[in-house]
């Protein structure tokens, strides 16, 4: 079974501080993404990685930086959390560029205060 | 602008009903149509189609795709209160992403 792992169920952080979001999977996987999710207005492509060192930016890239240094560890950071920021992320990883199926991890539910 | 519309958005039934979730979407280069299962925690992947007019079946899921009218509706019969979660529609498109619907909530009493 695909296992995608993420660090924290929940956390709560401050304005203005840096957050980092951790994400393993452990099947080898080549492409990894990170979204957020919100009530009415479903999950939203951050960024995603098809690659070690590689990177593209989603949809709602502003305000997120990413790290992927190894293959199987993608990094999701805020530089200075702000409360419209909060939300629930979600990790997923998929085999290859070529295969749609994307696995999820459990979520992060962040609150920043 | 790519999007992915689902509708409704949320549904309250009886256990024992049917339901049908509806998922229209326009996407570039479009590829494939997933629908997901979210319960408390990570979406659960359900199916994936590519073909119009061909059934995907599961249990008492099914799912259908039309190209032509750009739509999947995703069945569920004789429903059960562990039916009850947020139900996702993805179209994968060209630039090899997934686009997503808003999400139904369907809730099933007993």
């Amino acid at each position: 079974d695909v296992k995608v792992t993420q660090s924290s169920r929940y956390l709560v952080k401050r304005t203005g501080e840096k957050v980092f979001l951790e994400c393993v999977q452990d099947m080898d996987h080549e492409n990894m993404f990170w979204y957020r999710q919100d009530p009415g207005l479903g999950l939203r492509l951050i960024y995603f990685s098809y690659d070690v060192k590689m990177k593209e930016k989603g949809d709602i890239p502003e305000g997120y930086s990413v790290s992927r240094e190894k293959k199987e560890r993608f990094s999701l950071i805020l530089e200075s959390a702000s409360t419209n920021q909060t939300s629930m992320y979600l990790c997923a990883s998929s085999p290859t560029a070529r295969t749609d199926t994307q696995y999820f991890g459990p979520g992060t539910r962040l609150t920043v205060l | 602008e790519d999007k992915v519309v689902q509708s409704p958005l949320s549904l309250v039934v009886h256990e024992g009903d049917t339901v049908t979730l509806n998922c229209s979407y326009e996407v570039t280069n479009f590829r494939s149509l997933l629908w997901y299962k979210q319960e408390k925690k990570a979406p659960t992947f359900l199916f994936m189609l590519t073909s119009s007019g061909i059934e995907k079946k599961s249990g008492r899921l099914s799912s259908i795709l039309d190209k032509k009218e750009l739509f999947s509706i995703l069945n569920i019969t004789a429903t059960q209160t562990g039916d009850s979660a947020i139900y996702l529609c993805a179209a994968f498109q060209g630039a090899q992403k997934l686009v997503f619907g808003q999400g139904t909530r369907l809730t099933i009493n007993p």
